[in-house]
């Protein structure tokens, strides 16, 4: 049973170039979240998705972000327009139900820099 | 005031010593969980805590509830053990973890 794949594991962009990251989560799991880890910050909740659904995503910036966890294929974390600040690594977790406090398995990340 | 505390930030220690890191938090959890993150590398579950006390191999972690604090302790530590260790919490009735900023350990041989 593979773990949870992310791709790319490194992403360099220019500002005001678009960034996709994808998340496959682990085999029998339907939940997904993603977190950012800002350089030299503590890790920040983004957005929990389930199949073809976002189920919160109150910790997304109000802009340029969006995520989807489509019926088939990875959830994508997609950025348009990136800016510098952008710049951190972007982890995703799955779990396989839908209680709180279950484990979430995580990827190995996606780190992405904005030049 | 960050919802979840860890103490201390930094800890280096000697080979076979044994390590406590700390962990508070101020709101209502349904679960605590520790997170070790290698350096460059991805995040590992290592305990899912709602009561009690959990071990695995020379980790134990011990959750009170009544106080919202858990510790995570090392025994015999060993310079592999060098990482960070996150504390993160499960809020109450929601699927989202909140975490603390890590403990950085560095065990020199």
């Amino acid at each position: 049973n593979a773990g949870v794949m992310q791709n790319p594991r490194h992403l360099v962009r220019r500002r005001g170039q678009e960034a996709r990251l994808r998340c496959s989560p682990m085999k029998g799991h339907s939940h997904v979240y993603w977190y950012r880890q800002l350089p030299e910050e503590g890790l920040k909740f983004m957005v929990y998705l389930q199949k073809e659904n976002i189920i919160d995503e109150s910790g997304m910036p109000k802009e340029r972000f969006s995520a989807e966890f489509p019926k088939e294929g990875p959830s994508i974390l997609r950025i348009q327009q990136v800016v510098r600040g952008d710049s951190a690594a972007y982890f995703c977790a799955s779990s396989p139900l839908r209680s709180p406090g279950e484990t979430q398995y995580f990827g190995p990340g996606t780190r992405l820099l904005v030049l | 005031k960050n919802e979840v505390e860890q103490s201390p930030q930094n800890l280096t220690a000697q080979e076979g010593e044994f390590i406590t890191i700390n962990c508070s938090y101020s709101v209502g959890i349904s679960a605590l969980h520790w997170l070790q993150q290698h350096p460059g590398g991805g995040i590992v579950s290592l305990f899912m805590l709602s009561s009690g006390k959990k071990k695995h191999g020379r980790l134990i972690a011990t959750i009170n509830i009544q106080e919202k604090h858990s510790s995570l302790h090392i025994t015999a530590s060993h310079p592999r053990d060098s990482a960070v260790y996150i504390c993160a919490v499960s809020l109450y009735n929601t699927d989202k973890l909140i975490f603390g900023t890590g403990t950085r350990l560095q065990v020199f041989p």
